[in-house]
């Protein structure tokens, strides 16, 4: 089935600086890219998507860059705050109406 | 918040016995999807539900069974729970098909342990 490699697994930041997570997926007919953060005992919720017809998109300290050539979408988080620390998901979807095709996910962690 | 209500939000049963887990949305959205969240897996697809009456198999389906009688409520049946479905089980709803038109939106999770 679909597969979606995100790397790393864990990253650790000091509080004030950027923080990038990487993910590459293997279908030709993904057109959408979501983003999730996962605090705990809690339900993943959604801080950004971008679809294929779109290179980047930035809200406030967050953005998404996507490279369909190459297969793969980043996501940048500047300006950590201790709030960011969570896990988060980066995902896919093709053009049926089945489900998303997660990462393993990368545990962010804020050094004060 | 997107009205996502899970219940039972924890449970612990015996492997052999039945297991029903229960979505409830306000939303009135067509979609809803059942996933498992296990260590080192993400979360994995196990069905999903296009409208009433209307379902269909995900990724880890075996063992699974599902059933949507109104818009409402999405419910997942472990017909005889394994130990391997010790998992923590999320819904999720869209208003439109996973291509992207409509975002999914999450609960906040079922935590089950079958002994």
């Amino acid at each position: 089935g679909e597969n979606v490699e995100q790397h790393p697994s864990t990253l650790s930041v000091q509080e004030g600086d950027s923080a990038v997570i990487k993910c590459t997926y293997s279908d030709s007919a993904s057109n959408y890219f979501p983003w999730y953060k996962q605090e705990l005992g809690k339900g993943p919720q959604l801080i950004i998507d971008i679809r294929s017809n779109v290179g980047e998109k930035k809200d406030q300290r967050i953005a998404v860059t996507l490279n369909k050539t190459a297969k793969h979408f980043s996501l940048h988080i500047t300006e950590t705050q201790p709030e960011d620390s969570a896990v988060y998901f980066c995902s896919r979807a093709g053009g049926g109406a089945d489900g998303l095709t997660f990462g393993k996910g990368t545990h962010l962690i804020i050094q004060p | 918040d997107a009205g996502i209500t899970q219940s039972p939000r924890h449970k612990v049963t015996e492997t052999g016995t039945p297991v029903t887990l229960r979505c409830h949305q306000t939303e009135n959205h067509r979609y809803m999807y059942w996933y498992r969240q296990d260590p080192g897996h993400g979360l994995r697809l196990i069905h999903y539900s296009y409208g009433v009456k209307d379902t269909d198999k995900g990724e880890v389906s075996d063992g699974y069974s599902v059933s949507r009688s109104k818009t409402e409520d999405f419910l997942l049946t472990l017909e005889s729970a394994t130990s391997s479905q010790t998992s923590v089980y999320f819904c999720a709803i869209s208003a439109g098909p996973g291509f992207g038109n409509q975002p999914q939106h999450f609960g906040d999770g079922t935590r089950l342990s079958i002994l």
